[in-house]
């Protein structure tokens, strides 16, 4: 299996801009999560799908921050209007209600920086 | 006060050295307690998992839990370069779903000079 895939790696965009960020979880995974990393607030869990239904989005900052999950192989999260402070690494990480560990897949992140 | 507390070092130690790495916490309802390592510009992969208190070894690794104290540990023996990374500490509480959710610190760095 190919990991959990994201893009893109890297976006640079205008404050202001709308960014989408896009995810592919493991195949077979019913759980798929977004992250976000700063040196500040270390990773910070945004919003989490199970089944493709979101159950919590408690973290999610604003109502500028959005995610979808339209099938079990795609999700995105979306930023309208983007802000300099929402400069940050996201990461999309999957995982499967069997087993006992709870362990979570993560992708390589996307770095979000917003001029 | 963050429910996970981990020191963001960095930690600079050389080749062999033995390192410890710790994380404290304040919830008492944490059951599962994990080490991740993050690898510059690399997503977290998870490195040990623990349930409850006591220790665990795997190689050169030991994880260690003392849940009276809420205090958590990874020591890593005859440390080499290619351990240089930042580890994160992650706790979960079973939620009312079944599902854990994950608390993470907010990593320490680790380096390991040759």
């Amino acid at each position: 299996d190919a990991g959990v895939i994201q893009s893109p790696r890297h976006e640079v965009t205008e404050m202001g801009q709308e960014v989408t960020l896009r995810c592919k979880p493991i195949s077979g995974h019913d759980y798929l999560f977004w992250y976000r990393q700063t040196m500040m607030r270390g990773l910070e869990l945004l919003i989490y799908f199970n089944n493709n239904v979101p159950i919590d989005d408690s973290g999610m900052p604003e109502d500028r921050f959005s995610a979808k999950m339209p099938n079990a192989s795609f999700s995105t999260l979306k930023i309208q209007p983007s802000e300099p402070r929402d400069s940050a690494v996201y990461f999309c990480a999957s995982s499967r209600t069997s087993g006992s560990s709870n362990e979570q897949f993560f992708g390589p992140g996307t770095r979000l920086t917003v001029l | 006060q963050k429910e996970v507390e981990q020191d963001p070092g960095p930690l600079s130690v050389p080749e062999g050295a033995i390192v410890s790495l710790n994380c404290t916490y304040s919830n008492s309802a944490f059951q599962y307690f994990m080490w991740y390592r993050q690898y510059s510009r690399k997503g977290p992969e998870l490195l040990m998992y623990t349930y409850s208190s006591g220790n665990k070894e795997d190689g050169r690794f030991t994880a260690q839990v003392d849940k009276s104290s809420k205090y958590i540990s990874l020591f890593i023996r005859d440390s080499q370069p290619s351990d240089s990374a930042t580890y994160l500490c992650a706790m979960s509480a079973r939620m009312n779903t079944g599902f854990q959710k994950l608390v993470f610190g907010t990593g320490t760095r680790l380096l390991v000079s040759p």
